[in-house]
């Protein structure tokens, strides 16, 4: 299957600074790109959704001026916890849509995830 | 109601045995079905893709379908130890559209 990274794969930060978290689609190109958090136990939630070169589309309750998306390339997005604090720790996890041939080979592939924590 | 239905389990079984997990949805529009296994502190992992009812298999592994139904399956024959993980069910739209609706999860655990 397709490869997706994300770095860093984890990130301890005091509070009121901002963390920037890369996923890259490693061997194809990733038209969509999506922003997931998890928190323990829990499925995964969708914050957001990255289109190349348009801006992103957030879920409701997302702050989009706290959760900054940019996906200047192909095959890579990123996403900026501006101004962090504890309560934003979690697992943020994305995935990186490969639009196969049709709609019937249309497939998500997951990074392997960046566990923040915010003193 | 949510549109995913998933027992979170946890479930536990001898190795060797024989795993079903399962899932429902409400929305009859759902066309593409997907199993992934994630690995604690690990991302999900895409394990099975079916569009139609009926079964697919790959390996150890068969994915069930009932569109009728509005039921999906995973079945693992002969569990192994490195199959504990949380086993997570997705589903989408066509046409295109991409989003994927998660279950909850089920938490495996298969002891030795």
């Amino acid at each position: 299957g397709a490869v997706v990274s994300q770095h860093p794969s984890w990130v301890i930060c005091k509070s009121g600074t901002s963390v920037k978290i890369e996923c890259r689609s490693l061997d194809f190109q990733a038209t969509t790109m999506f922003w997931y958090r998890q928190f323990p136990k829990q499925s995964l939630m969708l914050m957001a959704t990255s289109n190349e070169g348009s801006k992103a589309t957030y879920e409701q309750g997302v702050e989009k001026d706290k959760f900054l998306i940019n996906h200047a390339s192909l095959t890579l997005s990123t996403l900026t916890v501006t101004s962090a604090h504890p309560e934003d720790s979690s697992f943020y996890i994305c995935s990186a849509r490969d639009p196969g041939t049709s709609d019937d080979t249309d497939t998500q592939y997951f990074g392997p995830g960046t566990r923040l924590t915010v003193l | 109601q949510k549109e995913v239905e998933q027992d979170p389990g946890p479930l536990s079984v001898p190795e060797g045995a024989i795993v079903s997990l399962n899932c429902t949805y409400s929305n009859s529009a759902f066309q593409y079905f997907m199993w992934y296994r994630q690995y604690s502190r690990k991302g999900p992992e895409l394990l099975m893709y079916t569009y139609s009812s009926g079964n697919k298999e790959d390996g150890r592994f068969t994915a069930q379908v009932d569109k009728s139904s509005k039921y999906i399956s995973l079945f693992i024959r002969d569990s192994q130890p490195s199959d504990s993980a949380t086993y997570l069910c997705a589903m989408r739209l066509g046409g295109g559209y991409n989003k994927l609706i998660f279950g909850a999860g089920t938490r495996l655990a298969v002891h030795p």
